[in-house]
């Protein structure tokens, strides 16, 4: 299993430019999420999903769409990027079913200018 | 709101000496406890969690934590640091069964010689 796996590690943006951060994971999990990571702040979660077709907000959902058409995908959509957004961005999945723990990628280090 | 607090933004050890790092948690009910690591550039990996049970669990790599809920802590502890644990340790804790991970602002580790 390559776990969960995230596209691409580096991306730099100019303002007003959207993209989309790919996230898959090949465990079959149920559950998905993104968080974004900023200096001294720890990870905050932006958008989560139980299931294909169910997503919800987290604590920061402004400025990020994601949509979740199959289980193993679940990719993060900028809009217009503004400089607020340079930060690390990790997708989590879980397995589900009572097991709480989390899996993370790598990471997508994204600097908006 | 659900919050965590990790009191100490930077920490560091002596190799071979102990290592207690701080989790102070606000949550209403019995709370979901994890610990992750992440080492520079890295993502994050999980060295332990809390569900029920035996307050102290055990975690990989030696580390261990103590689920105290009088004190509202779930302190990491290892009993001898070696060089390669130098990274950054976030505490967290699980909201809505696993969908909400409320993370700490983190910990960094440097380990000297």
């Amino acid at each position: 299993n390559a776990g969960v796996t995230q596209t691409p590690k580096f991306q730099v943006l100019k303002t007003g430019q959207s993209m989309t951060l790919q996230c898959a994971q090949d465990m079959n999990h149920e559950y998905m999420s993104w968080y974004r990571q900023d200096p001294g702040m720890g990870l905050r979660l932006i958008h989560y999903s139980v299931g294909a077709g169910i997503t919800d907000q987290g604590e920061v959902p402004n400025g990020y769409n994601v949509s979740r058409s199959t289980t193993e995908d679940f990719p993060l959509r900028l809009l217009s990027a503004a400089p607020s957004q340079t930060s690390v961005y990790f997708c989590a999945s879980r397995p589900g079913q009572g097991r709480n723990e989390q899996y993370f990628g790598p990471g997508t280090r994204l600097t908006v200018t | 709101a659900q919050s965590v607090t990790q009191p100490d933004i930077h920490i560091t050890v002596s190799e071979g000496a102990s290592l207690e790092l701080r989790c102070n948690y606000s949550y209403g009910a019995t709370p979901y406890l994890f610990w992750y690591v992440q080492s520079p550039g890295q993502g994050l990996q999980l060295l332990l969690k809390y569900f029920s049970g035996d307050t102290l669990v055990q975690g990989i790599k030696g580390f261990e934590a103590e689920f105290k809920r009088s004190q509202s802590s779930f302190n990491l502890r290892k009993p001898s640091v070696h060089w390669s644990d130098a990274a950054e340790y976030f505490c967290a804790v699980d909201q809505e069964y696993g969908n909400k991970l409320v993370f700490g602002a983190g910990t960094i580790l440097r380990v000297k010689s």
